[in-house]
């Protein structure tokens, strides 16, 4: 199984400002993803974050808004830019191991001001 | 793209109840079906899977169906408890290496 570590946990921002949130996994991996997940809402994929490339996005979600690095295979990173009050949700980054169990990382719990 | 639909949204039962959620998908190609568990403010949980060379899968008082024909699966919980309580949530993946589309989600509230 994958540890992945995530962070922060959560934060409280102001509106206009950028979150960049962290995600390390124990293990080299292919993908990772990112999701949304707002309040009371079920998981919503934002990118898929590959080494190497750029990331590809699900329909909704733009690069400027949402911008993914992946400079390794154990690291990624995603940013919220120009934050607004619609943007509170918790960020989940997870990977896959090939075609078995996602793992989740506990998420950042964001609160836009 | 894949496209999820899970009931019921909201489920109550009695503790020793059994309790089902459906989800349909829309994606023939797809071959991987997870369940996730959420508690309150927690991540999400893999509690069973089934992939589509399976019809049926047991783990305990936990049991996941698949039906390739109609694209639909089903959680089914035996004799459930109190413990039981949170929201679930079904999810299919297209091939290795993508990501999982969820369900909207079922809240599971087990009574005593």
């Amino acid at each position: 199984s994958a540890v992945i570590s995530q962070k922060p946990s959560r934060d409280i921002c102001q509106r206009g400002t950028s979150l960049t949130i962290q995600c390390q996994v124990d293990s080299q991996v292919t993908m990772m993803f990112w999701y949304r997940q707002q309040p009371g809402q079920s998981l919503t994929l934002i990118a898929t974050a590959n080494q190497g490339s750029e990331a590809t996005y699900e329909s909704g979600f733009v690069i400027d808004k949402f911008p993914i690095s992946r400079p390794n295979l154990t690291f990624s990173t995603l940013t919220v830019s120009n934050m607004s009050p619609e943007d509170s949700s918790i960020y989940l980054c997870s990977v896959d191991t090939m075609g078995t169990e996602a793992f989740f990382g506990q998420g950042t719990r964001l609160t836009v001001v | 793209g894949e496209n999820v639909e899970q009931h019921p949204s909201t489920l109550s039962v009695q503790e020793g109840d059994s309790a089902v959620i459906k989800c349909t998908y829309s994606d023939s190609a797809s071959n991987y079906f997870p369940w996730y568990k959420q508690e309150l403010g927690k991540r999400p949980q893999l509690i069973i899977d089934i992939r589509s060379n399976v019809g049926e899968k047991k783990d305990q008082r936990i049991a996941v169906t698949l039906n390739k024909t109609a694209k639909h699966f089903s959680l089914h919980i035996t004799e459930t408890q109190p413990e039981d309580s949170a929201v679930y949530f079904c999810a299919a993946a297209n091939q290795a290496g993508t990501a999982l589309i969820f369900g909207k989600g079922t809240t599971l509230s087990v009574s005593s």
